[in-house]
């Protein structure tokens, strides 16, 4: 399973801008880049996903590296309900549409 | 809008003890999934459900957990029997179809299961 690398924790104020990193050396020309969050005591919520180009919808963009060995979701502005742990998730077939799901960001943000 | 259910939201078992967990995915939603979800880590796949027809439980301990979806609708997850080993919150998941790649999964809010 291709694997992605992602901070721990970051730490961020509210109104201002996050960029929350994520790499994924290993992707395959047909993965799909995946990002959920998963607010306290909540299950998993879809942020975004693309493939190729950068993406960009109500909640977040999602801004893919040329040669897609990385990604950065970003955040426009920061809210307190935005603290939470991001997920980066490369989605891959192999005959049934699967998500490994890693340690995962914990995003923290002040007041 | 509509959202996956889960039940109970809480369970607390005594080791050995059998134990059940119920979703309902959301209307017209071909793929289930349940998800293991260890606290401080990111969920893990159990088993994956295309209809009625399991497609993916390489990951699930088929000696003391048992997955069903009889009617390709809602699902249960039985363990029997609970080990301590098995506290953690468990996650129902659907979406549209798995042949379908780039799709979202919507995910209910849990069963956190306790094992005294």
């Amino acid at each position: 399973d291709a694997k992605t690398t992602q901070p721990n924790s970051m730490e961020s104020n509210e109104e201002e801008p996050v960029h929350l990193p994520c790499n994924h050396s290993t992707i395959s020309g047909t993965d799909y880049i995946h990002w959920y969050r998963q607010l306290p005591s909540q299950g998993p919520e879809y942020v975004i996903h693309g493939l190729t180009s950068n993406v960009n919808n109500r909640m977040a963009s999602l801004a893919i590296a040329e040669d897609r060995k990385s990604s950065t979701l970003i955040l426009h502005r920061a809210t307190l309900r935005d603290a939470a742990v991001y997920y980066c998730i490369l989605e891959f077939l192999q005959g049934a549409q699967k998500l490994v799901f890693g340690q995962g960001t914990r995003l923290t943000i002040n007041p | 809008e509509a959202e996956v259910a889960q039940s109970p939201r809480y369970k607390i078992t005594e080791k050995s003890q059998a134990v059940a967990f119920w979703c309902d995915p959301i209307s017209g939603h071909a793929t289930l999934y349940w998800y293991r979800q260890i606290l401080g880590q990111g969920p893990e796949l159990l088993v994956q459900f295309q209809d009625e027809s399991v497609v993916d439980d390489s990951q699930l301990p088929k000696d003391r957990f048992s997955a069903e979806r009889l009617k390709g609708v809602d699902s249960t997850l039985k363990i029997q029997p609970a080990e301590l080993g098995d506290s953690a919150m468990y996650l129902c998941a659907s979406s549209l179809n798995r042949w379908i790649s780039g799709q979202e999964q919507y995910f209910g809010p849990g069963t956190r299961l306790t094992v005294t």
